[in-house]
């Protein structure tokens, strides 16, 4: 079936460092979408991409959309304690007819920043 | 205030006991869907409804039950919990459906079945 994966499932950095997540998908997707959870919190929306090839920067934040529309990164440039949570990334679900059916998560990346 | 609720935020039941969690938007969204959060499963989707009286399946549904009898409320119903429902779950609405933009997901509710 269709799924998400994503790497690494934890990452541990020390504040100032830089951190990347990875996310793939076993089909095309029409988009990708990443959300951020704090600790204790539920899933926010950051962005979602939809071209292919696309890059889209939120100030230390850039997310990129593979060229196949299969892969996608969030990275972040000199992490912050704030910056702390679980990402992920999530695509449409293409049901038999051809339509989104649902969305498919990722299991995440927690980053884990060491002051 | 744009928001999704869901009552309770937690929740402590025995094995068999009914019960309804809640969830509602004000933002006029047609998609709304439900998802539960496990230790290193990520989140997975239970149901998700594209209006009103349309429901359908998502990755792991056994076990729950929806309704959608109007456009801002969208309960999940488990007829006999179990202890493999202990969970975290969220409720989300969107405007445009799985493919078309922003998930707002509410605060969690916590269950715990003995």
């Amino acid at each position: 079936g269709q799924q998400v994966m994503q790497i690494p499932q934890y990452q541990h950095v020390q504040e100032g460092e830089d951190f990347t997540t990875y996310c793939n998908s076993s089909t095309t997707l029409s988009n990708i979408q990443w959300y951020k959870q704090r600790p204790g919190g539920h899933p926010v929306f950051l962005i979602q991409l939809v071209k292919s090839g696309e890059v889209k920067k939120q100030k230390r934040l850039t997310f990129q959309f593979g060229e196949a529309k299969k892969n996608s990164s969030l990275h972040i440039t000199a992490t912050q304690t704030t910056d702390v949570g679980t990402y992920f990334c999530a695509g449409p679900l293409i049901g038999w007819g051809g339509g989104a059916d649902g969305l498919t998560f990722g299991k995440g990346t927690h980053l884990i920043i060491q002051p | 205030e744009a928001q999704v609720t869901q009552n309770p935020r937690y929740l402590i039941t025995v094995t068999g006991k009914k019960l309804t969690v809640t969830c509602s938007q004000n933002m006029n969204h047609e998609y709304m869907s439900w998802y539960r959060q496990d230790p290193g499963l990520g989140l997975r989707q239970i149901y998700y409804s594209m209006n009103v009286e349309v429901t359908d399946k998502g990755d792991v549904p056994e076990g729950y039950k929806v309704s959608r009898k109007e456009k801002r409320n969208f309960p999940l119903i488990l007829e006999s919990p179990s202890p493999n429902q202990t969970s975290l779950y969220f409720c989300a609405s969107s405007l445009l459906g799985p493919g078309g933009g922003e998930q707002y997901f509410g605060p969690g509710t916590r269950l715990t079945v003995t």
